[in-house]
């Protein structure tokens, strides 16, 4: 099984600013790494593929970059909208889940 | 708009079964592979299990191997999960997830997801 780690646990950031959020593979996954977005009480919402294509809809204030296993997403300028948890997810083998990002208010 | 609408969730006691459902529409469910993730309470994601666009190829977590069945109705455009000897640690939201691909070679990324159903294993 690949695990997938995600740093910081929590982000406080301030409206307007920049958030980086880091995801690691136990092994490389290539470029088989997806974002998603979860806001309390509902379901994930899909971010990223492919490490760096955006999803339908999503604003281009969210980036990714990385390969192999080293990841980021950057949210180039925090909404009101955009404080929620972020998890990562590889599907170069059986897929699994990083522990999550929560971004909060600072 | 593609929709999934789960259902079949509720309380069960250790050891005993039970089958969710999720009705798919706004795209040729045929085409796509289909996956149930599950989260539960205050946790991270776990996806469960995975099947292709026929139905012909299934894929499950080694944490549910054995107990739990994954399935599909392609004429009437729902997935399902069967669920047999439950224990305390299934209990979770089980959402299902559409997968970008037709699952021939396993599941990919996914979207969209519905919006859950609650299983709570408990005496």
């Amino acid at each position: 099984e690949i695990v997938m780690t995600q740093s910081p646990a929590t982000l406080s950031v301030s409206p307007g600013e920049r958030a980086t959020l880091s995801c690691r593979a136990s092994q490389s996954v290539r470029s088989d790494l997806a974002w998603y977005q979860q806001k309390p009480g509902q379901a994930p919402r899909l971010l990223i593929y492919g490490a760096s294509t955006r999803a339908t809809g999503i604003p281009a204030r969210f980036s990714g970059t990385g390969s192999g296993t080293e990841f980021t997403l950057t949210i180039s300028s925090l909404q009101s909208e955009d404080f929620a948890l972020y998890f990562c997810q590889q599907y170069n083998n059986w897929p699994t889940f990083g522990p999550g990002t929560k971004v909060d208010i600072k | 708009e593609v929709q999934l609408l789960e259902s079949g969730g509720g309380l069960v006691q250790p050891g005993g079964s039970l089958r969710l459902s999720c009705a798919a529409s706004g795209f040729t469910f045929s085409s796509y592979g289909m996956s149930w993730v599950r989260q539960a309470p205050g946790k991270g994601l776990e996806w469960v299990s995975g099947v292709s666009g026929s139905g012909g190829s299934t894929y499950s977590a080694d944490s549910v191997k054995g107990r739990f069945t994954i399935s599909r109705d392609n004429s009437k455009n729902t997935l399902f999960l069967q669920m047999n000897s439950l224990r305390a640690e299934d209990t979770a939201v089980y959402y299902c997830a559409k997968d970008d691909s037709n699952g021939d070679y396993g599941p990919n990324w996914f979207d969209p997801w519905g919006q859950g159903t609650l299983v709570t294993v408990s005496s």
